[in-house]
């Protein structure tokens, strides 16, 4: 019974570059969610995805951010034009029922290295 | 004030040793509230609910005080396997489960 799988588990990019971040949820669950943990700060919310929908993204940042969970495949967080603000642990969660009830499960994270 | 705040730590106990951590919340409409743990480099789990009534579950107990906008966990007999990071987590999204912010964690060591 595999869980959550993020990939990469680390990544370090040049600013100006951009990040993709993938993220298979547990097998079954078809609602993903990504946070972001800056240094030194705790996990916060940024998205909620259905298969093809976004639910709610309204702690993503409003520029360079965006996410998506297609059909097929795993949900992708991509940022465009890193900055080093960037850098954080970004965790990608999924569950089997919706964002009203139900437990979330938690990916390793993916660390991303903004130099 | 912060979201979510958390004793800093880190705890370093002995084995059969009873600790407790604390949390305060600066959201009073945040409606549910969890402890998660979390081990070095892992994914955070969810340890339990935390109810108004108070609730037990084996050597854990959490506790609700809404009008401090305070959450307690209680670890008694601890273990060599509690050793992690305690994770507060509230979830400010109104009826959805997914809106939580978590504290930055208490890291506790127990040791033998």
């Amino acid at each position: 019974n595999a869980g959550v799988m993020q990939n990469p588990r680390h990544l370090v990019r040049r600013r100006g570059q951009e990040a993709r971040l993938r993220c298979s949820p547990v097998k079954g669950h078809s609602h993903v969610y990504w946070y972001r943990q800056l240094p030194e700060e705790g996990l916060k919310f940024m998205v909620y995805l259905q298969k093809e929908n976004i639910i709610d993204e309204s702690g993503m940042p409003k520029e360079r951010f965006s996410a998506e969970f297609p059909k097929e495949g795993p949900s992708i967080l991509r940022i465009q034009q890193v900055v080093r603000g960037d850098s954080a642990a970004y965790f990608c969660a999924s569950s089997r029922t919706g964002g009203y009830t139900g437990e979330l499960f938690f990916g390793e994270g993916s660390r991303l290295t903004v130099l | 004030r912060k979201e979510v705040e958390q004793d800093p730590g880190p705890f370093n106990v002995p084995e059969g040793a009873t600790v407790a951590f604390n949390c305060t919340y600066s959201n009073s409409a945040s409606q549910s509230f969890f402890w998660y743990r979390q081990d070095c480099r892992k994914e955070p789990k969810l340890l339990m609910s935390v109810y108004s009534s108070g609730n037990e579950d084996g050597r854990f107990t959490a506790q609700l005080n809404r009008a401090s906008q305070y959450i307690s966990l209680l670890i008694r007999d601890s273990k060599l396997s509690d050793s992690a990071t305690y994770l507060c987590v509230v979830n400010t999204g109104g009826g959805s489960n997914y809106k939580l912010t978590f504290g930055k964690g208490t890291l506790l060591t127990v040791n033998p």
